[in-house]
């Protein structure tokens, strides 16, 4: 299963709303999660099951969709929040496939 | 707190092999799934090797099939990846993850590997 994350690049202020996607080649029902990635760092769980937080994120983190079309949503963003996102799928779970990422930086 | 560190890494050549180990704490280790995870330099993130709780099922991605082997010993809280037939595609940083339910809820810091004469 090919996931496929856009934009590639998210130029965006502190405070302002981020949404990205993640669009995959055939249904993964809602078996998709998020991570986050900061240079030099191991990703993060940020949401899994679609729409669930993992332990610990803040609440300005959310995810939705089903299906082939999945949404992250970062309300109002955070200096901390600049990272590479990647989606990750386990619909196949012995094949589990990650996004190529998305980058948001900052404006 | 959960904690996985690897080690292992370094510079192979080609054809040559390495044998990655992660040490697990603060957990049940024995009681949960666990996957390897690899970064190439600048790329994204790839799904390279999965092993059951009890270590008696495995599995490996295409692209390492034949030539990577997973294992753990519950006794000693270790997984390990025995890399053989190592190829200049193969570096990358090396990430132990646990696999809870096919999701990666901790990783450890990452270990790279370098395939290069």
């Amino acid at each position: 299963i090919v996931l496929t994350q856009s934009p590639a690049t998210l130029s965006l202020s502190p405070g302002e709303r981020a949404t990205l996607s993640c669009r995959a080649s055939q249904s993964v029902g809602n078996f998709l999660a998020w991570y986050q990635q900061k240079p030099g760092q191991a990703p993060r769980l940020l949401i899994y099951d679609a729409s669930n937080r993992a332990a610990g994120i803040p609440a300005r983190f959310s995810g939705s969709g089903s299906g082939t079309d999945f949404t992250l949503t970062i309300s109002s963003l955070e200096p901390e929040d600049f990272a590479v996102y990647y989606c990750q799928q386990r619909s196949d779970w012995l094949r589990k496939t990650f996004g190529q990422g998305t980058k948001v930086e900052i404006k | 707190e959960v904690l996985l560190v690897e080690s292992g890494g370094g510079l192979v050549q080609p054809g040559g092999s390495l044998r990655l180990s992660c040490a697990a704490s603060g957990f049940t280790f024995s009681s949960y799934e666990m996957s390897w995870v690899r970064q190439a330099p600048g790329k994204g993130l790839e799904w390279v090797s999965y092993i059951s709780d009890s270590g008696t099922f495995t599995y490996n991605a295409d692209s390492v099939k034949g030539r990577f082997t997973i294992s753990r010993d519950n006794a000693k809280n270790s997984l390990y990846l025995e890399m053989n037939s190592l190829r200049a595609e193969d570096t990358a940083v090396y990430y132990c993850a646990r696999d809870r339910l096919a999701y990666f809820d901790h990783w450890g810091q990452g270990i790279l590997v370098t395939v290069s004469s």
